[in-house]
């Protein structure tokens, strides 16, 4: 099994840069995925880790250690678009069962204030 | 882009009633989920299936059912409805590879009040 956690809720300043923390214990590991979820919303894909070390993608980048046990999303420049909240899953190894699956920590709320 | 369409956004049923509550996508995709996302407990799998007619529990089975006759139709089943199964549900697929790096495209969700 997989347990996954996240801090529930964040605030910060327009223009800053946040960094939303997700740690992992799990059985197995086979890829960490964070979405961003804005309320009443579908959950939309960010980023995607399976080796160790920094995606970058625009202002948004995640960072994986595996032997750790630790993601980060880090957001910069932060716009009032941005605030919603951010969902860190792990994707268990192929258990044969048909299809890979993903457990979801339970998601940081990230409020952005002017 | 993939498109997942969940048939309802918002359903309100009563205690006791079966309920279907339907998902479609139009990618061609072998998986598709369905979770169900409460305040403090985030996203739970409740099914998922991997082809046509075959299906598999996630965490949190009970009080359901799934049916999977089409490749694009993936609908799930509260075969007596519960409050306590007042919850946001949530359909997802994707396409899945050898060492995919593919994420699983979610729908809009259903909220869905038991009363």
């Amino acid at each position: 099994g997989q347990n996954i956690d996240q801090p529930t809720e964040m605030t910060a300043t327009e223009g800053a840069i946040v960094q939303i923390n997700c740690t992992y214990q799990t059985s197995g590991f086979n890829g960490l995925f964070w979405y961003q979820q804005h309320a009443g919303e579908a959950p939309t894909f960010l980023s995607y880790n399976v080796l160790d070390g920094l995606e970058e993608k625009g202002r948004f980048s995640s960072f994986l250690s595996r032997s750790k046990g630790y993601s980060y999303l880090l957001l910069k420049e932060l716009q009032m678009k941005d605030s919603a909240s951010y969902l860190c899953a792990v994707r268990d190894p192929y258990s044969g069962a048909g299809s890979y699956q993903l457990t979801f920590g339970k998601g940081t709320k990230l409020s952005v204030i002017p | 882009d993939v498109k997942v369409t969940q048939s309802s956004r918002y359903l309100v049923k009563r205690t006791g009633e079966k309920v279907f509550l339907e998902c479609v996508q139009d990618m061609d995709h072998e998986n598709m989920f369905w979770y169900r996302q409460d305040p403090g407990l985030g996203l739970r799998l409740i099914y998922f299936s991997y082809d046509v007619k075959m299906k598999e529990k996630g965490d949190i089975p009970e009080g359901y059912s799934v049916s999977r006759e089409k490749k694009e139709r993936f609908s799930l089943i509260l075969e007596s409805a519960s409050t306590n199964q007042t919850s946001m549900y949530l359909c997802a697929s994707f396409m899945q590879g050898e060492g995919s790096n593919q994420p699983q495209h979610f729908g809009d969700g259903t909220r869905l009040s038991i009363l």
